[in-house]
């Protein structure tokens, strides 16, 4: 079975500096993806960073980078010069079987504080 | 280019109902997923749609069902409603094949 895991239900950041949000995941596939979503209030789920788990280097997306350690089953994001936008639910998500389907860990709620 | 439309936003029914949710898909895109989402059990998958067929399907009971027409367009259906079934409803679309699942605003249904 796959399974995600995102261990902080809560963050919270001061506006401007460096957040990172936890993920474990588990699978025993060898072609998949991962993936965080950020939710904010208004709802909508936005793609936030994709990795892909052939690839080493480590995906970057302006401000936002993972850090993907593949033995570890680890895939934590950091966020740098935290704004005030990015307080949000981010899910951690689980690609696989030609990727129509994602499991999504718990979500880990982030404040960012003026 | 627009994206995931899902219709209606909000919906309220009473137990034993049925209900039918829809999802307009992002041009071009061929991969139609739903998602069932609420605060105790958090995201789950329910089933994907390419090309009409059903590619992927969740751990959900057969009172959930969908269906993907021609124009990529995907319906989801609930039969005999229960109070559990009371939930945020999102769908998403993609190129298929691990490329970004896009979501639309979601549709929250309420059970009475």
């Amino acid at each position: 079975a796959q399974t995600v895991t995102q261990s902080q239900p809560e963050m919270s950041v001061q506006e401007a500096e460096t957040v990172t949000l936890s993920c474990t995941y588990d699978t025993s596939e060898n072609n998949y993806y991962l993936f965080w979503y950020k939710q904010p209030p208004s709802r909508q789920m936005i793609l936030v960073i994709r990795q892909e788990a052939y690839k080493q280097q480590n995906a970057t997306e302006n401000r936002f980078s993972v850090n993907f350690q593949k033995a570890a089953k680890s895939f934590s994001l950091k966020i740098s010069d935290s704004q005030l936008g990015d307080t949000a639910m981010y899910f951690c998500a689980l690609a696989y079987n030609q990727g129509g389907k994602l499991i999504f860990g718990q979500g880990t709620e982030l404040s960012v504080k003026p | 280019k627009a994206g995931v439309t899902q219709t209606p936003r909000y919906l309220i029914k009473t137990r034993g109902q049925q209900v039918t949710l829809s999802c307009s898909p992002i041009s071009g895109h061929r991969s139609v997923s739903w998602y069932q989402q609420t605060p105790g059990q958090g995201l789950q998958f329910l089933f994907e749609y390419f090309s009409e067929t059903q590619r992927n399907k969740g751990n959900f009971p057969g009172r959930f069902s969908g269906r993907q027409f021609s124009n990529s367009r995907s319906e989801m259906n609930v039969s005999t409603l229960e109070l559990g079934d009371s939930a945020l409803y999102l769908c998403a679309s993609s190129l298929g094949e691990f490329s970004p699942q896009h979501f639309g605003d979601g549709t929250r249904l309420s059970i009475l």
